[in-house]
């Protein structure tokens, strides 16, 4: 099974600030991964596939980078609706996994 | 546009079987897994398993002994059968569409909250 480790656990940051969110696989998983916006209550959304795509209706804010183990969601000037947990996911392997997720809070 | 509507019974005694089932609307069956996902309450996502059209099915091996998802085309809706559940099967289930091939779920169910408590 891959591991995905998500760091930080939680990011505290103001509106405007910049926020860098790192996932690690434990092995390659190539461009197969994904990443998803999740508030109280709801189900997760998808922000981006395969490492570096944007999903429909993602404002540009949200930016996606890497490969093989090393990954990173980074939102430009955070917005109060911005304020979440974001998970990673995997499908290079079954079983397919997420990691623990960050939470992005203000400060 | 794509919907999945999820329904299912919400409290289970210990053993007993979890069903939830999730109707699809706006789309076919074809080209597509359709998964079961569940949260425990405050922790993170797992993936349970998913069927195709085929269906060919992946279960997570952690739960593979207990689950069963099986399709019903007729109607355009996919099932999740738990058994034996404890308390550690308590968490939002939700219902999710992959496109084959590829790797996001685009579409999400609403979520189930299913609790066991005897």
């Amino acid at each position: 099974e891959i591991v995905l480790t998500q760091s930080p656990v939680t990011l505290s940051l103001f509106p405007g600030e910049r926020a860098t969110l790192s996932c690690r696989a434990s092995q390659s998983v190539s461009s197969y991964l994904a990443w998803y916006q999740q508030k109280p209550g709801q189900a997760p959304r998808l922000l981006s596939y395969d490492a570096s795509n944007r999903a429909t209706g993602i404002p540009a804010r949200f930016s996606v980078s890497g490969s093989g183990t090393d990954f990173t969601l980074t939102i430009s000037r955070l917005e109060p609706e911005d304020f979440a947990i974001y998970y990673c996911q995997q499908r290079s392997n079954w079983p397919l996994t997420f990691g623990g997720g960050t939470k992005v809070e203000i400060k | 546009q794509v919907q999945l509507q999820q329904w299912g019974a919400g409290l289970l005694k210990p053993s007993e079987t979890l069903s939830l089932t999730c109707a699809v609307n706006g789309d076919s069956f074809s080209g597509y897994y359709w998964t079961w996902i569940r949260q425990p309450p405050g922790k993170g996502l797992e993936w349970i398993g998913e069927i195709n059209l085929s269906g060919n099915t992946n279960y997570n091996p952690s739960l593979k002994s207990r689950v069963t998802i099986s399709l019903d085309t007729s109607r355009t809706q996919f099932s999740l059968k738990l058994s034996s559940v404890t308390a550690a099967d308590t968490a939002v289930y939700y219902c999710a569409r992959r496109r084959s091939g590829t790797t996001p779920f685009d579409y999400w169910g609403q979520g189930s909250l299913v609790t066991v408590s005897s």
